[in-house]
């Protein structure tokens, strides 16, 4: 099955403590992305990578590194959280960008307290 | 910033009823013009989506309304069912960035 996966699906941590959200598609997609969703704000792009070893700032970049070392994989690492990184955090892919249709994970919950 | 406006936040419509959600953008560059379907407790997925040299698009039920003038593009949900119940996201892509807007969660009383 055609699919993005994120682990974990749920997590809890404490300010400073680092994490990866990790961000799986088998779809053979070039193109990656992390969104997070917020209420009232929609969803926006924290970082994208249109192939291995080459990514780039989304909209809300600070605080989050990521990484594209193979093409199935885009974790999302967040070096020293803080609570307002506490969000819904979406993996997507698709086979290009610029008109081509994302097909987004399950989606992550962060809560830093 | 949001660089895609969104509206209505909620809206509530009956049965059979049409359900209309606006969107308004700034930035010329964008040339893709997607919506989003999002259920509870799941992620998005596209649900129809338009290039602004056309000025309307439907499949099914659901109809896309482009004006590049005014800048501005709706999605009409004709004859709402209750499985249409969810949240609705507008975006707009240029090359490799897409912005979303707020999104409307959309209610169909039975």
């Amino acid at each position: 099955e055609a699919q993005v996966t994120q682990n974990p699906r749920y997590l809890i941590t404490v300010t400073g403590k680092k994490l990866t959200v990790t961000c799986s598609q088998n779809m053979n997609h070039e193109y990656m992305s992390w969104y997070r969703q917020d209420p009232g704000l929609g969803l926006r792009q924290i970082y994208y990578s249109m192939n291995v070893e080459v990514t780039d700032k989304g909209d809300v970049p600070e605080g989050y590194k990521v990484s594209r070392k193979e093409k199935r994989n885009f974790p999302l690492i967040l070096e020293s959280p803080s609570p307002n990184q506490t969000s819904l955090y979406f993996c997507a892919s698709s086979l290009r960008q610029g008109g081509g249709e994302q097909y987004f994970g399950p989606g992550t919950r962060l809560t830093v307290t | 910033q949001q660089q895609v406006k969104q509206s209505p936040q909620s809206l509530i419509v009956q049965k059979g009823g049409i359900s209309i959600i606006n969107c308004a953008y700034e930035n010329t560059a964008f040339d893709y013009f997607p919506w989003y379907q999002q259920f509870p407790g799941k992620g998005p997925a596209l649900l129809i989506a338009i290039r602004p040299d056309v000025s309307e698009k439907k499949e099914g039920r659901f109809t896309i309304s482009f004006n590049k003038s005014a800048k501005q593009f709706s999605l009409h949900i004709m004859d709402s069912q209750p499985g249409d119940s969810a949240t609705y996201f507008c975006a707009a892509s240029n090359d490799y960035k897409l912005s979303f807007g707020a999104g409307t969660t959309v209610t169909v009383r039975a």
